[in-house]
Formats: C-alpha cells, structure tokens, sequence
C-alpha cells in the first residue's frame, strides 16, 4: 500500500493568514493525489483533485500543486470556515489511501 | 444526493449490512466507493464497485466485504461479515469521478458491540 505522510499533524492560524500542508507519498502517485476538508460531525468535502485541480464550488484561495511524491495544500487569507481538518489521499494504486490529517485550528 | 443506512448497532461475529440510495442521479455510470472512519481516527478506503460489476477491494477487509448495486433501486449495499469493535465506525459511500470521492452521503455510525 502507498503510504501518505501529511505534515503538520496539526498547526494554529489566525484569520487572514495563509498556510500550507504537504503530503508526501511512500512512491509515485502521478497526480492521483486529492485533497478533503472535514468539519466535525460532517463528511469530508473534496477541495482538490489531480493534485491542483480546484472541486466544484471551493473558492480560489485554496490551492494544490505537486507530482510524484511530493504535494502541498495552500490556503491564502484563511476564513473563520476553513478551520477545519485536511486530508490528502491517492488514488494511483488501489488500495486508495489516506494521509493522517492535519488539523488546521485557530490561534 | 447519497444517504446511507442500517442498523446503528450490530453483535460481534454478525454481518454489518448497510445501504446507500441515491437520488437526483442514477448509479449507472459511475464507480461508487464506501469509506469508514472511526471515531476522532482518519479515513479508510473499503473499495469501489461499477456498473459492470467489477469491485476492488481493500486487501485489509477483501476477505469480509462484499458490495452489490441495485439499479432498480438505484442503491448501493455493503455487507461486511464477523465484524469486531474495530468495525466500529462511521461508515460513507461516495461517488468516484476523476479518480476523487466527490459527493459524499452524510454517513451512518455503526456500533459493534453485544
């Protein structure tokens, strides 16, 4: 199985800030590599796929870039919603797994 | 839409059965996939089903899981036999579109316990 290593586990920010989380993958992914975000008690919502693709709906200031084994998730201008769990997740070679998550909360 | 459903609570050693409807779409057409999550813990990948039949899934479980689709019901079902407290979990089904999940159900907890 590829295994997905997500850094940080978790991380403070303050409203207007921007972050990043980076995925690295135990081998090659191509670009099968996504991004969720999950809020408590809710399902994971997809942010991005094929690595910089933006989902359906998910505003600008998310973005993704990577290939191989190596992603990042940038967040610019975070808003009060976007503190939330992070999940990247590869879908190169079944099984599909899951990075640990990052918590991405308020300072 | 995707909503999930099934008994919040089954024995140890029974068979979890769980059923996903799907509205306003039809399952044709599409991969659909069941993840689960246990409490304040990640996601896990449980495998995918098509149209055609085909399923793939994961090596951790293939020997308990079994998912079916009922077009004329446009429903998705896992079973997933002797199951244990480490089943214990918030189970979801979700399209599989551009090699991502994006549309989820709302997931449905199951509890194993006696």
């Amino acid at each position: 199985d590829i295994q997905l290593t997500q850094s940080p586990a978790s991380l403070s920010a303050s409203v207007g800030d921007s972050v990043t989380i980076t995925c690295r993958a135990s081998q090659s992914v191509a670009r099968f590599l996504n991004w969720y975000q999950q809020k408590p008690g809710e399902a994971p919502k997809l942010l991005i796929y094929a690595a910089s693709s933006l989902g359906n709906g998910v505003p600008s200031r998310f973005s993704g870039r990577g290939s191989g084994t190596d992603f990042t998730l940038t967040i610019n201008s975070l808003q009060p919603e976007d503190f939330a769990t992070y999940y990247c997740q590869q879908s190169n070679s079944a099984p599909d797994t899951f990075g640990q998550g990052t918590r991405l909360e308020i300072k | 839409q995707l909503h999930e459903s099934g008994p919040g609570l089954v024995k140890p050693s029974e068979t979890l059965s769980l059923t996903c409807t799907v509205s306003g779409d039809s399952i044709t057409g599409y991969y659909w996939t069941w993840i689960r999550q246990p409490a304040g813990k990640g996601l896990e990948w449980i495998g995918r089903i098509y149209i055609t039949g085909s399923t793939y899934y994961n090596p951790s479980l293939r020997s308990r899981v079994t998912m079916s689709m009922d077009t004329s019901k446009n429903q998705l079902s896992l079973k997933l036999t002797s199951v244990t407290a480490a089943d214990t979990a918030v189970y979801y089904c979700a399209t599989f579109r551009n090699n991502a999940f994006d549309i989820w159900g709302q997931g449905t907890m199951v509890s194993v316990s006696s």
